[in-house]
């Protein structure tokens, strides 16, 4: 799987956009880019994932360059309770054949202020 | 959504004692679950997959006769941390993979060995 790599940790005010960049410069061809968040004291929950179009969902916006070397994640409106850490993770789609591992990296660590 | 759940969600034990975790899959089932351990202001390491009716797969540096994992349903997995000491003190975290290979965690297990 590609390697990523995000801040250690961003600050956004509540109410503003949360925009988490991931940069993956080894990203093969058939790799997606998943998104997940971790809340303080919770399990991983997933956010949203893409292989190269933009994708947007209820909870969030999956921007992707055009040469697919990196990603940023938007939270259109960022509330209190969007503070956690972010983890930006490289690759296969995990389809229903496909019983493979995800790894986390150390993520970036989201703090909505008020 | 797919919900899965976590038995206990705190345990406290002594030293020496064997603690069983439960990892369930509430409204689908799974064919393979995967067990995560974290450490304080870390990121979530996986330990093991687990797959229904076979033997887990370890990675490398965890010890499988510590770490029993038993996937004996296609909605139930156990971890067993067995003779248990402080340093295995930690929030341990299940996934299970669901349609499509989504992957849905649960919300943890901390674990605190006196």
């Amino acid at each position: 799987d590609a390697k990523t790599t995000q801040p250690t940790s961003m600050d956004c005010a509540e109410g503003r956009a949360a925009n988490l960049p991931c940069n993956h410069s080894t990203i093969s061809g058939n790799e997606y880019v998943y998104w997940y968040r971790q809340i303080h004291s919770q399990g991983p929950q997933y956010i949203i994932h893409g292989l190269k179009n933009n994708e947007t969902n209820e909870m969030a916006s999956l921007i992707i360059t055009e040469d697919r070397k990196s990603s940023t994640l938007i939270l259109p409106h960022a509330t209190l309770r969007d503070t956690a850490v972010y983890y930006c993770i490289v690759r296969v789609a995990l389809g229903s054949s496909n019983t493979g591992k995800l790894i986390f990296g150390q993520g970036t660590t989201l703090q909505v202020k008020p | 959504g797919a919900v899965v759940s976590q038995h206990p969600s705190r345990v406290i034990c002594k030293s020496g004692t064997s603690v069983k975790i439960e990892c369930r899959s509430l409204d689908f089932q799974a064919t393979t679950m995967f067990w995560y351990r974290q450490f304080p202001k870390q990121s979530l390491m996986l330990m093991a997959t687990s797959n229904e009716g076979s033997k887990a797969t370890y990675e490398q540096g965890v010890e499988k006769d510590k770490f029993l994992i038993n996937h004996a349903s296609l909605t139930l997995s156990t971890l067993t941390v067995t003779s248990a000491h402080p340093e295995d003190s930690s929030f341990y975290i299940c996934s299970a993979r669901g349609g499509g290979g989504a992957r849905y965690f649960g919300p943890g297990t901390r674990l605190t060995v006196l």
